[in-house]
């Protein structure tokens, strides 16, 4: 089965640094979304992206953050200067263009780590 | 989108239906019902949806009220892989834009034990 993956598993970053998050949707999805989930807390939305562009973004999402789409298969996630809060578990999903009702699939997730 | 409420917390014994409930008394003529479940701090995992008719798949079946207003999700055979914390989302679909994510809440964490 199709599925959504994440790389790396583990990114540890210095403060201040810039980090890139990489995710593969399923192939011929047309809908892209980064969420995150601070430990212990709740998954919390970021960004949507469709058609080579920003859909909707969160209070979350601002001008650290960037997202991009390089070619025809990876989607990735830039966070420019990085702070302390941003350690967290960061999901890649996909959703299908067929029918809006269809469902999202999620990656693994990356394990990012601000020291 | 509508707010759903889950029990924090259920206990399953293992080979038994899970049955977990979700109230979602606010939901709308266009919003589905999906659900989901993360298995430690792995990514949510997409188990079942629907409108208003009951679902069912190689994973569970999805129980729909007549009024929409709560559903059920069914696990037929739980067993100790099944335990998780699972996900109630309603999500309105009429709408591309700003209703296209997913808002999760806390979930229920079910124990499935020996």
């Amino acid at each position: 089965e199709p599925e959504v993956t994440q790389t790396p598993s583990h990114q540890v970053t210095q403060m201040g640094q810039e980090v890139i998050l990489r995710c593969v949707p399923i192939s011929n999805h047309l809908y892209f979304y980064w969420y995150r989930q601070i430990l212990g807390q709740k998954v919390e939305f970021l960004v949507s992206f469709y058609n080579n562009e920003i859909s909707e973004k969160s209070e979350i999402f601002d001008d650290q953050f960037s997202v991009e789409r390089p070619d025809g298969s990876n989607f990735t996630l830039k966070i420019r200067s990085t702070k302390l809060e941003d350690s967290a578990m960061y999901f890649c999903a996909s959703r299908a263009g067929t029918g809006f009702h269809q469902p999202q699939h999620f990656g693994d997730g990356t394990r990012l780590s601000i020291l | 989108d509508a707010k759903t409420t889950q029990p924090p917390s259920m206990d399953c014994a293992e080979g038994r239906a899970a049955n977990l409930p979700c109230n979602h008394s606010t939901i709308s003529g266009n919003e589905y019902v999906y659900w989901y479940r993360q298995i430690h701090s792995q990514g949510p995992q997409y188990i079942i949806h629907g409108l208003k008719n009951n679902e069912t798949n190689e994973m569970a079946s999805l129980i729909i009220t007549e009024d929409r207003k709560s559903s059920t999700l069914i696990l037929p055979h739980a067993t100790l892989r099944d335990t998780a914390v699972y996900y109630c989302i309603v999500r309105d679909t009429l709408n591309t834009g700003t209703a296209s994510k997913l808002t999760f809440g806390t979930g229920t964490r079910l124990q499935v034990t020996l």
